[in-house]
């Protein structure tokens, strides 16, 4: 079965940090990778996506960055925190073909 | 611009009763419609997904789908204190079929 593994599960930085959170699927080839964030009470919105190695694309211009160095992994990044960069960000990966999409555990991100 | 609309509710239902939420989306390029469940802290849960118009039924769950009126609905039947939570509907699009979210509406079944 599969699996999608985030860390850190909490993680509080001061502003003007920079931020490195990961994201792994295990047991699944050439998933679709997703980014989202969610600000307290609010719905979920999609900052990066991924159809394979290498390839990045953004939804909303902001303060961050995605990589995948490899099939299975998902990075978030940061140069330098903003206090609106404060939420819980989650990853989640698709197997298509319907695209359902399966969210990992998240991180809790506040920026102080 | 690409939207889902969800009532925030909250919505309170007694024990034993039908909820009934509802989403309205923009794009009529959407393919796929999700309801997922979200309790407080927690990541969302998939409960069911749907592409075609009419009715599809997942045990207590049944989505609803009418793409002429672009609405999507979820039914849960016999509503359980552990239904309680807050329900987001979600509308898939575009090359890697990226999901819209809507806002989600707070569902409290009360004992």
């Amino acid at each position: 079965s599969q699996t999608i593994h985030q860390w850190p599960a909490t993680l509080v930085q001061p502003v003007g940090s920079p931020l490195s959170l990961e994201c792994t699927v295990e047991g699944t080839s050439n998933p679709n990778l997703y980014w989202y964030r969610q600000a307290a009470g609010r719905g979920l919105q999609l900052l990066f996506y991924s159809v394979g190695i290498g390839q990045i694309s953004s939804e909303v211009p902001q303060n961050l960055s995605a990589s995948r160095p490899q099939d299975r992994q998902f990075i978030l990044s940061s140069k330098k925190l903003l206090l609106s960069d404060s939420g819980f960000y989650l990853c989640a990966w698709s197997p298509g073909p319907y695209n359902e999409q399966f969210f990992g555990p998240g991180t809790r991100l506040t920026v102080l | 611009q690409k939207e889902v609309e969800q009532n925030s509710g909250p919505l309170s239902v007694p024990e034993g009763a039908i909820a009934s939420l509802n989403c309205t989306y923009s794009d009529r390029g959407s393919q796929s419609f999700f309801w997922y469940r979200q309790y407080s802290g927690k990541s969302p849960e998939l409960i069911m997904f749907i592409y075609s118009n009419g009715d599809k039924e997942d045990g207590r769950f049944t989505a609803q789908l009418n793409k002429a009126s672009q609405y999507v609905s979820l039914l849960i039947r016999d509503s359980q204190p552990s239904d309680s939570a807050t329900y987001l509907c979600a509308a898939s699009s575009g090359s890697a079929r990226q999901l819209t979210f809507g806002s989600g509406t707070q569902l409290t079944v009360l004992p």
